[in-house]
């Protein structure tokens, strides 16, 4: 069935390191992808979004490239500071479809040091 | 910066009690939905609204839970009767646009308690 994949469940690095975070998606769809960003007790805020294969879009540092050839949309940041600390989710959606559920990822906990 | 408001934060109920949480959209969004973010911190789906009508909902919630999205009201979404296991972060979102996945805009949660 339709899912969406993370890899890393905790990822731990020193401020001003780049991180990149997996994302992969299975669908029989046309997808539109999504990055949102979860701070302790907060809600979940979007970070990005892609339905256009090979395209580079940004936002507040990150940026994430939609591949559909190889089903990814990895999150990059080039240099992580403290305030990304926080959980990340990749979810997928239908650009086509009766409700426009989102699927999330198992999530990502960053934790940035100094 | 998302204007969707949820109320209570937190509930507390005991084993056999209805729970009930309510989700006012962000102004002009027709389409609410409701997911279930548990302590592993994985979402499911549970239903979704354009104005007053239901677009999908699983199995789960047809059978305990019961939801509506009144007109010029809250939206609700009531556990008629909980369990230990719908102890989880309940998070509003609403959308522009049905049919088709959009950017959703999500509340901060009504973390329900089932002791």
């Amino acid at each position: 069935g339709d899912s969406v994949t993370q890899t890393e469940g905790l990822v731990t690095l020193t401020k001003g390191l780049p991180v990149m975070l997996n994302c992969t998606y299975q669908t029989t769809y046309s997808p539109f992808l999504f990055w949102y960003v979860q701070h302790l007790n907060e809600a979940p805020k979007l970070l990005l979004k892609s339905s256009t294969d090979n395209k580079r879009t940004e936002h507040q540092g990150f940026y994430a490239t939609l591949h559909k050839s190889s089903s990814s949309f990895h999150l990059q940041k080039s240099s992580v500071q403290l305030s990304d600390s926080a959980l990340y989710f990749c979810a997928w959606g239908y650009t086509g479809g009766l409700s426009g559920k989102l699927t999330f990822g198992e999530g990502t906990q960053v934790t940035v040091i100094s | 910066n998302s204007k969707v408001i949820q109320t209570p934060r937190y509930l507390v109920k005991g084993q056999g009690q209805k729970a009930k949480m309510r989700c006012i959209p962000e102004k002009g969004h027709p389409v609410v939905f409701w997911y279930q973010q548990n302590k592993n911190n994985e979402f499911k789906f549970l239903i979704n609204f354009q104005n007053q009508e239901v677009l999908q909902q699983i199995d789960m919630t047809e059978k305990r839970f019961s939801a509506e999205c009144p007109s010029n009201s809250p939206c609700s979404l009531e556990i008629q009767s909980s369990e230990a296991g719908d102890s989880a972060l309940y998070l509003c979102a609403s959308s522009l646009l049905g049919g088709r996945s959009y950017e959703q805009y999500f509340g901060p949660g009504t973390r329900l308690t089932v002791l």
